[in-house]
């Protein structure tokens, strides 16, 4: 059964960073891109972040761009988000799902762990 | 960035009757390889979002028979036939075509 589990989230200053993570199993993590969605309170989705499997191309909004940066430890079966530079505007529910390896779609979503930007 | 703009339904839906949603992008989906990156999800109340449709008009697998969808490179349709209690929620269309990924704003559905 795939399993997606975030954790990480919190409340956290303007200004401040967070690292959120995802454990990833029942999968071979590494033949898959992944990706970040989040969700503000009350609002629609929008997409933060996507790695590719290797780890070795990332894609951003412009939105959290030079801020938030993806990366995977493949032999942990592990995906992380680094949120710096954090504004209350990034005050949401964040997801990590998983990119159906020759579809282009999200066929998996974790349960969502909510980041809390205030002061 | 395309841009994709959901239709609203008129809630509420009575149990039984069909609902048609709508999608429009500002670019055409249709990739040279033949496939329409649209994809459609629902997320109920308090829950993730799930996948229903991928490729415009491929359902997911274990998603009922009673959701379907259609459309061209631009215009995009997710049929629920004969809703029911559990089909409760917001459904979203994203585009797979480029970066960014875009979702659209969504759109409610409630059951009478």
């Amino acid at each position: 059964e795939v399993q997606l589990v975030e954790s990480g989230g919190g409340l956290v200053q303007p200004g401040r960073s967070l690292k959120l993570s995802c454990v990833a199993s029942g999968f071979t993590f590494n033949n898959y891109w992944m990706t970040w969605i989040r969700q503000a309170p009350g609002k629609g989705l929008e997409w933060v972040a996507s790695i590719t499997n290797t780890g070795g191309s990332t894609y951003y909004p412009d939105s959290v761009k030079g801020r938030f940066t993806i990366s995977r430890d493949n032999a942990k079966s592990t995906l992380y988000l680094q949120m710096n530079s954090l504004r209350s505007e990034d005050t949401a529910t964040y997801y990590c799902t998983r990119v159906h390896n020759s579809g282009y779609y999200f066929d998996y979503w974790g349960q969502g762990v909510m980041v809390t930007v205030s002061s | 960035d395309i841009v994709m703009t959901q239709g609203a339904l008129p809630n509420p839906v009575p149990s039984g009757e069909s609902a048609s949603i709508t999608c429009q992008s500002s670019k055409s989906l249709l990739y040279s390889d033949g496939k329409t990156y649209l994809n459609w999800y629902l997320q109920r109340p308090g829950q993730s979002p799930q996948l229903l449709i991928y490729w415009m008009s491929t359902r997911a697998s274990g998603v009922s028979d009673r959701f379907s969808g259609s459309g061209s490179g631009t215009d995009f349709t997710l049929k629920i036939s004969r809703v029911e209690a559990e089909d409760v929620g917001v459904y979203y269309c994203q585009q797979f075509l480029e970066f960014p990924l875009t979702f659209g704003s969504g759109t409610k559905l409630e059951i009478k």
